[in-house]
């Protein structure tokens, strides 16, 4: 079984600071991670995915996300947040060899002008 | 290269009626994946097809719902006799394989009300 916890329904931070949305999971084997981005009336959009490698992985816009085996953890930050960040944000994780996707319930993200 | 589309966008039923959600993949992709997406919660997954073949409805009500993906044409999620906890956002997703290191495409959904 695999699953996604993602503890904060809301995140705010005023544009130019540092934003992390915060993401664990659960797997039986190796995971691998994915963050998608929700904008109003929108389809999801693919940030950034974690397979192997480097445990710092980059993405669009410039997102980036640390993989974390011991914690198990895999959040989502970006040095700089601007106004048009602000949107809902998936974690989701996939177990080695699975072809089902788990999401997390999201995250809101406001950033303030 | 179109994206994942979805039709319509917006679809109204009365309780009792028949609801028919469609996608089509992005081209080149033969696995579609259907989540639908309740207020206050996450995607919650659904169904996952390949081309003629229905591989997972684990996710999917026994009763109500069926979905195909045809030889040819777009993927069809289908809902029978809609009752209003069946309103929602449903999502369709493609991919090229079912590899699991692959991302999936999405499509901007599909919002179903039932009055």
């Amino acid at each position: 079984a695999q699953s996604v916890a993602q503890p904060e329904d809301q995140v705010n931070v005023a544009e130019g600071n540092p934003l992390t949305v915060k993401c664990t999971y659960s797997v039986s084997g190796n995971p691998y991670l994915f963050w998608y981005v929700q904008y109003p009336n929108r389809g999801l959009q693919f940030l950034l995915k974690y397979i192997t490698g480097d445990n710092l992985v980059k993405g669009s816009y410039g997102f980036e996300a640390e993989f974390n085996k011991s914690q198990t953890s895999f959040h989502l930050k970006k040095p700089s947040a601007l106004v048009s960040d602000s949107a809902l944000y998936f974690c989701a994780v996939r177990d080695m060899g699975d072809y089902k996707l788990s999401f997390g319930a999201g995250t809101t993200v406001t950033v303030r002008a | 290269n179109a994206g994942v589309m979805q039709n319509p966008r917006h679809l109204v039923r009365r309780r009792g009626q028949e609801a028919r959600l469609r996608c089509s993949p992005m081209k080149g992709h033969s696995h579609v994946y259907w989540y639908r997406q309740l207020p206050e919660e996450g995607l919650k997954f659904m169904v996952y097809l390949q081309k003629e073949n229905i591989i997972d409805e684990s996710g999917m009500p026994k009763e109500r719902f069926s979905a195909e993906f045809p030889k040819e044409g777009p993927s069809i999620l289908r809902i029978q006799q809609v009752v209003r906890g069946d309103s929602a956002a449903y999502f369709c997703a493609s991919s090229s394989s079912r590899n699991s290191n692959e991302k999936l495409f999405f499509g901007s959904g599909t919002q179903l009300s039932v009055l």
